[in-house]
């Protein structure tokens, strides 16, 4: 089973500032989701990636898959951002997903 | 469209009750999953379906029974419930499975369920 690590647990930062989620794993993958998880409850994806970096309105998502690790960065951060982020990697054999425990981010306006 | 829903939104029981949580999705989605969110640990799965009158294992699925005979409903039962399973309980659905030939494909989840098992 694919063993997945995100840092930092909780993070908190100040309205405009950069952030950066990190996202490591221990089996080698093609690709990597990650979802966000609202204060209410909701989950939605935001991105799928299998190599380079994406980007939708003010976050990116980049992917290194030989140092088998991926970032979640948000620029000029807004309250509205706050939120747990989740990644989540293949497991190769049983093609499900081992989910992260999340990064809960707040942000303080 | 609606997207996922599930029914109901929160529920308290008593050890030994039982109850079924419903999920129902207009997508016209092939596969559905249902997960299940604890403090401190990733979703986990519990149960899916690949299809219409088909549901398969996953991660978790002691204690809890599955039905899909509608395409658009999958149904989760707790038969005799337990505090361990306390949690919150997701569903998702899929026009592809989640995982692909180790590719990554959306999935579009509930709006979740929380169970608290007294």
């Amino acid at each position: 089973k694919n063993e997945v690590e995100q840092s930092p647990q909780n993070l908190t930062a100040q309205e405009g500032e950069f952030i950066t989620i990190n996202c490591s794993y221990s089996v080698g993958i093609s690709a990597l989701h990650w979802l966000q998880q609202h204060p209410g409850g909701g989950i939605v994806s935001l991105f799928m990636l299998s190599s380079g970096k994406k980007k939708h309105g003010r976050l990116i998502a980049t992917i290194n898959i030989q140092e088998k690790h991926s970032s979640l960065h948000i620029t000029a951060s807004h309250p509205r951002d706050s939120a747990v982020y989740i990644c989540a990697v293949p497991n190769f054999g049983n093609e499900k997903l081992t989910f992260g425990t999340g990064t809960r981010l707040t942000i303080i306006p | 469209n609606a997207g996922v829903t599930q029914t109901p939104k929160f529920r308290v029981l008593k050890t030994g009750q039982s109850m079924t949580l419903l999920c129902a999705q207009d997508m016209n989605h092939e596969y559905m999953y249902w997960y299940r969110q604890d403090p401190g640990m990733g979703l986990r799965l519990i149960h899916y379906s690949v299809g219409e009158g088909t549901t398969a294992k996953g991660e978790v699925p002691d204690g809890y029974n599955v039905s899909r005979l509608k395409k658009q409903n999958f149904l989760l039962g707790l038969e005799s419930a337990a505090p361990s399973q306390t949690s919150v309980y997701f569903c998702a659905s899929s026009t592809i499975p989640w995982v692909a030939g180790g590719q990554v494909n959306e999935q579009f989840f509930g709006p979740g369920t929380r169970l608290t098992v007294l």
